[in-house]
């Protein structure tokens, strides 16, 4: 059963670059969900989705785009990278509701 | 606002002992509430989830107990390893969309 799948693991960019860091579940799961970690500031919210159609902001989504064609998939657009966003990005789902929460392994994104 | 809290931010204790994790939440109206372990460099991965209309769930050697009129959650963790060793975190769902993560507790077990 693979859960929450995200790639890339590991990627560095240079200032101004765009990338789109992907996310994908095979759990038929409504919601989910992208987090950025930092030391000290804990996991944070940026983006999440409780359907296909459907994405609303979280705490911190400056600098950032979601879409939700589908339910498998979630990906995670930075349009122009800044060095601020050098972080270590998280992927969860859930079946919504009450339901528990699973991640993925990360992708640690650099940004030069 | 929903804020979660989790003391100490680190803890090391000699293998076998029987440790106590603490996690507090300001506002009771919770969905629920989750325990994960993080490994360095890993994600996260979930221990135990507690419905807010229960008290406590157990796999293994973890026990978790939620009290919601306290804004409380413990999780019991018996006959410590060194396996054990990593950060866990705890978080609340307070709502379809909204669920809030305390910043962890960093365990070390002394072999």
């Amino acid at each position: 059963n693979a859960g929450v799948t995200q790639t890339p693991k590991f990627q560095v960019l240079k200032t101004g670059q765009s990338m789109t860091l992907q996310c994908a579940q095979d759990m038929n799961h409504e919601y989910m969900s992208w987090y950025r970690q930092d030391p000290g500031m804990g996991l944070r919210l940026i983006h999440y989705s409780v359907g296909a159609g459907i994405t609303d902001q979280g705490e911190v989504p400056n600098g950032y785009n979601v879409s939700r064609s589908t339910t498998e998939d979630f990906p995670l657009r930075l349009l122009s990278a800044a060095p601020s966003q050098t972080s270590v990005y998280f992927c969860a789902s859930s079946p919504g509701g009450t339901g528990e929460l699973f991640f993925g392994e990360g992708s640690r994104l650099t940004v030069l | 606002k929903q804020e979660v809290t989790q003391i100490p931010a680190a803890l090391s204790v000699p293998e076998g002992e029987n440790l106590v994790l603490n996690c507090s939440f300001t506002d009771s109206a919770i969905y629920n509430l989750q325990w994960f372990r993080q490994d360095p460099g890993k994600g996260l991965t979930s221990l135990l989830l507690i419905q807010s209309s229960q008290r406590e769930q157990t796999s293994g050697r973890l026990n978790a107990s939620l009290d919601k009129s306290s804004g409380r959650s413990t999780l019991y963790i018996a006959a410590s390893q060194p396996g054990d060793s990593a950060t866990y975190l705890c978080a609340v769902r307070i709502g379809d969309d909204k669920i809030i993560f305390g910043k962890g507790t960093r365990l070390h077990i002394l072999p």
